[in-house]
């Protein structure tokens, strides 16, 4: 099973909601991120779980709040976004780096999330 | 610091041969992966080179220069499904973590 899943596949939700997006894979993974992708941009690295623990942020605004629960799964908490915040989220799981070797990365489908 | 280019946009002929360049600078570098990402759908993993050489995988495959800091991937008897947009990403020493180029968008026409 080479599958990450996503939920919900897309969400809209006004400037003073609290949501928060799912993650899921069972691939044995002990590396996953948060990606946020704009129109016709590469996805932009968010934030990195490493054995379950926050091992990057990248500079992401305190209203974006990641979780990792469990080794299998990982949250985005979102809370009084702005409408610049509108983009698809992936998430993606790998193997954590081992002995000079980087590993691909398995991307979810993403959701598509609206700041109205 | 991480530097990725790749031109922005290719077009080329069903059944023919496209390569697609990436220029990067980085620091630390642990080699290079290629993305296959079609619209509205996530990037799927194609190539990964950390030594020089070419990797060949069916009607895909990645070349990279360490000394040149430079990649490409050849695409084969294209098809009209290849349309999509082709990312690199650099990764450093001691992480996974991909810092995307710009993309290309590849439009194959008949």
């Amino acid at each position: 099973d080479t599958e990450v899943t996503q939920t919900p596949k897309h969400l809209v939700m006004g400037m003073t909601n609290k949501k928060s997006l799912k993650c899921e894979q069972h691939m044995g993974h002990r590396a996953m991120y948060w990606y946020k992708q704009k129109a016709k941009k590469p996805p932009e690295l968010m934030f990195v779980y490493s054995y379950e623990k926050l091992s990057i942020n990248e500079s992401v605004p305190s209203r974006f709040s990641p979780e990792c629960p469990n080794s299998s799964l990982l949250n985005l908490h979102l809370h009084a976004l702005q409408p610049e915040d509108s983009a698809l989220y992936l998430c993606a799981s790998s193997q954590d780096w081992v002995g000079g070797r980087s590993y691909e990365q398995y991307f979810g489908p993403g959701t598509r999330l609206t700041v109205t | 610091g991480q530097n990725i280019d790749q031109p922005t946009e290719m077009t080329a002929t069903e059944g023919a041969i496209v390569q697609i360049n990436c220029t990067y600078q980085t620091s630390g570098f642990n080699g290079l992966f290629w993305y296959q990402q079609h619209a509205g759908e996530a990037p799927t993993f194609l190539s990964y080179n950390v030594l020089d050489g070419l990797e060949e995988k069916g009607r895909f495959s990645s070349f990279l220069s360490r000394s040149k800091g430079y990649s490409y991937l050849l695409l084969k008897e294209l098809q009209m499904k290849d349309s999509a947009s082709y990312l690199c990403a650099g990764v450093q020493t001691g992480a996974n973590n991909l810092f995307f180029g710009t993309g290309t968008r590849l439009t194959v026409i008949p």
